[in-house]
């Protein structure tokens, strides 16, 4: 199985600041690669797709890259309802398999 | 508008089982691949189980593999968890998502466009 390492685990930041998140892959998943963001209590929603297509309705300050098996998922202003947990998942093959998540809280 | 609304979860003794449905409306359910993904309370996300539009492929987690059997009914747009053998590592808020591909062959490469709300399955004596 592609084992998705994220890091940080958790992390805090300040309204306006830029955060990143970053997503090492086991071994090459080419760019598939999508980030979800999700509130307590809520279903997970798709932020970006394919290491770095925006979802259709996400803010522009989301942005996602790539280089090999590295994935970086950038908030360039953090905003007020930013303040979630962020996971990768990686679908090249099954089983699927998710980032262990990451908490970003407000400082 | 598309929904996912799932249903079936509750408290169940370990060994015990359920079987979880996600209603779908708003799309044609045939055409795409749907998975479910848990969470433990407190923990991350979990895929579960995928299956392809037409059923005929299904995919596991290693951790549910022999237990869990996902299946549809396009006739109904109704998609399926069955869980047996029910442990209390089990529990968790059981997720169904709808996939933007209509098979999940090499691992789909889709991604999950639309979420249910959830239901609950906890395990407990």
């Amino acid at each position: 199985d592609i084992q998705m390492t994220q890091s940080p685990s958790s992390l805090s930041a300040s309204v306006g600041d830029r955060v990143t998140i970053t997503c090492r892959a086991s071994q090459s998943i080419s760019s598939y690669l999508n980030w979800y963001q999700q509130k307590p209590g809520k279903a997970p929603k798709l932020l970006i797709y394919a290491a770095s297509s925006l979802q259709s309705g996400v803010p522009s300050r989301f942005s996602g890259s790539e280089s090999g098996t590295d994935f970086t998922l950038t908030i360039s202003s953090l905003q007020p309802e930013d303040f979630a947990t962020y996971y990768c998942q990686q679908t090249y093959s099954t089983p699927q398999t998710f980032g262990q998540g990451t908490k970003v809280e407000i400082k | 508008e598309v929904q996912l609304l799932e249903s079936g979860g509750g408290l169940v003794q370990p060994g015990g089982s359920l079987r979880l449905s996600c209603e779908a409306t708003g799309f044609t359910f045939p055409d795409y691949a749907m998975g479910w993904v848990r969470q433990a309370p407190g923990k991350g996300l979990e895929w579960v189980a995928g299956i392809s539009g037409t059923g005929a492929g299904t995919y596991y987690a290693d951790s549910v593999k022999g237990r869990f059997t996902i299946s549809r009914d396009n006739s109904k747009n109704t998609l399926y968890l069955q869980v047996n053998s029910l442990r209390a590592e089990d529990t968790a808020v059981y997720y169904c998502a709808k996939d933007t591909k209509n098979t999940l062959s090499l691992g789909g490469r889709g991604y999950f466009d639309y979420w249910g709300q959830g239901t609950l399955v906890t395990v407990s004596s």
